[in-house]
């Protein structure tokens, strides 16, 4: 597509329950993103994955956050047993890696609103 | 580990006053280094860059220069507007391609 994106926009849950927020980044777009951006912080970064493989999971705040990517393409990022502390914006970010790609390259999705009540 | 500090918002301005958002850096090298905008409701767009030091970035009005002596990237406008307010962070290279961001200074212009 034209630009990244993400869906749901918006997602209330309740505490305990399992969520899954997706990203569909732009095609052939090699490297994706995940970062979280809670209320009054800054950009946490959570996973990043080249293709299909995640060489750098280090962000991850749990094990109760999981993500895949499929097909190189979309991506989901499942958190189980949701807390209220998960509340955040989470924001998907896709880029093609070589000149001018990499961090150079950056497109961001408008992200999923996660709010556990 | 390589880390960005932003001054604290909320910068609340009249329209046309003067920018500055202070932004500093700790990383080892020079790496490249970076502003992004958030307009409220949109992901994060790059506003400006800098490869190298003594580099100037530019974008819509918007001006950073790439100082290694002080270790800053502070972006500038001469003249601010009400579309300007938006969410800016300060950005550089981390590991595996990924960016680590400083944690944001909102801007709000008055009218």
């Amino acid at each position: 597509g034209a630009g990244v994106s993400q869906s749901p926009s918006n997602k209330v849950t309740e505490k305990g329950k399992d969520v899954e927020l997706r990203c569909d980044p732009i095609s052939g777009h090699t490297a994706l993103y995940w970062y979280r951006q809670s209320l009054g912080q800054g950009l946490e970064f959570l996973i990043y994955f080249q293709g299909n493989s995640a060489p750098d999971k280090s962000g991850l705040p749990s094990d109760r956050f999981s993500a895949e990517r499929t097909g190189g393409s979309v991506s989901t990022l499942t958190i189980q047993r949701t807390q209220q502390e998960d509340s955040a914006v989470y924001l998907c970010a896709s880029s093609v890696l070589g000149p001018m790609g990499g961090v150079y390259g950056y497109t961001f999705g408008s992200g999923t609103r996660l709010t556990v009540v | 580990g390589d880390s960005v500090t932003q001054m604290e918002g909320p910068v609340t301005l009249s329209e046309e006053a003067f920018l500055t958002i202070n932004c500093t850096y700790t990383a080892t090298g020079y790496p490249s280094l970076f502003w992004y905008v958030q307009y409220p409701g949109e992901g994060l767009q790059l506003l400006l860059k800098a490869t190298k030091a003594d580099d100037k970035g530019s974008n819509k009005g918007f001006e950073a220069t790439y100082r290694k002596e002080t270790t800053s990237f502070h972006l500038e406008k001469g003249s601010v507007q009400v579309s300007d307010s938006a969410v800016y962070f300060c950005a550089l290279p981390g590991g595996y391609n990924k960016l680590i961001f400083g944690a944001g200074t909102r801007l709000a212009v008055h009218p």
